[in-house]
């Protein structure tokens, strides 16, 4: 059993195309989160939701704007595609705010 | 500025060679300090979390501690499969309440039969 899923796997797509990623977790955690991780393996948090809401953006450029439409999911939807967007896109639920993360396999978003 | 840094970058073992990979963090006050491990193409997959210095946690052949300072995480007589990249991340006391995690850039380990 998946513990969290994201769709696609591999995305490539041009310049200024907008382009979405879904998330869902079914470990009934509250709390879900993406990450970025860039060439060099860095991961660097983007957004965390607890409940539904918005308690993190890391000072991320507005045309990246997520959506949880319920707890079980968190979908991240980029508008404006830009060279420098190509990465590993990373999924993440935990159990609280204070609590261990799991990770999703990851969308690798490749830009030309 | 909370920043966590990882050495060495890569480390190559021979099978059975035991070793230590280091965790240097600097944090205003640190909640949790946790392991995962990332193979090539997947997610981290969690490993440890550690709370306070002096504890230890250890799963089959791997043992992570943590000081003030630094934490190591041990891995004894390694085999091929535990090659992998290994992060740390850390939780300010201040992030609590958002569960955002500072990562270091990582270490890949390579163990060669």
């Amino acid at each position: 059993d998946t513990a969290v899923s994201q769709t696609p796997k591999y995305l490539v797509t041009q310049m200024g195309n907008d382009k979405s990623i879904k998330c869902e977790q079914n470990l009934g955690h509250d709390t879900m989160y993406w990450y970025k991780q860039d060439s060099k393996k860095f991961l660097k948090i983007m957004f965390s939701y607890n409940n539904k809401e918005l308690i993190i953006n890391e000072t991320v450029p507005n045309r990246f704007s997520p959506k949880s439409p319920d707890k079980a999911h968190l979908n991240l939807h980029i508008n404006s595609l830009e060279l420098g967007d190509s990465a590993v896109y990373f999924c993440a639920s935990s159990p609280g705010t204070r609590r261990e993360q799991y990770f999703g396999p990851g969308t690798r978003l490749t830009v030309t | 500025e909370d920043q966590v840094t990882q050495s060495p970058e890569a480390l190559r073992l021979q099978e059975g060679e035991s070793s230590s990979l280091n965790c240097s963090y600097t944090v205003s006050g640190l909640r949790g300090l946790f392991w995962y491990r990332q193979d090539p193409g997947k997610g981290p997959e969690f490993l440890f979390t550690l709370y306070s210095a002096g504890e230890e946690k250890e799963k089959e052949r791997l043992k992570a501690t943590l000081t003030k300072k630094e934490s190591f995480l041990h891995i004894t007589a390694p085999k091929p499969e535990d090659s992998a990249t290994y992060l740390c991340a850390v939780q300010p006391y201040g992030s609590s309440n958002t569960g955002k995690l500072i990562f270091g850039q990582g270490t890949t380990l390579q163990v060669k039969p």
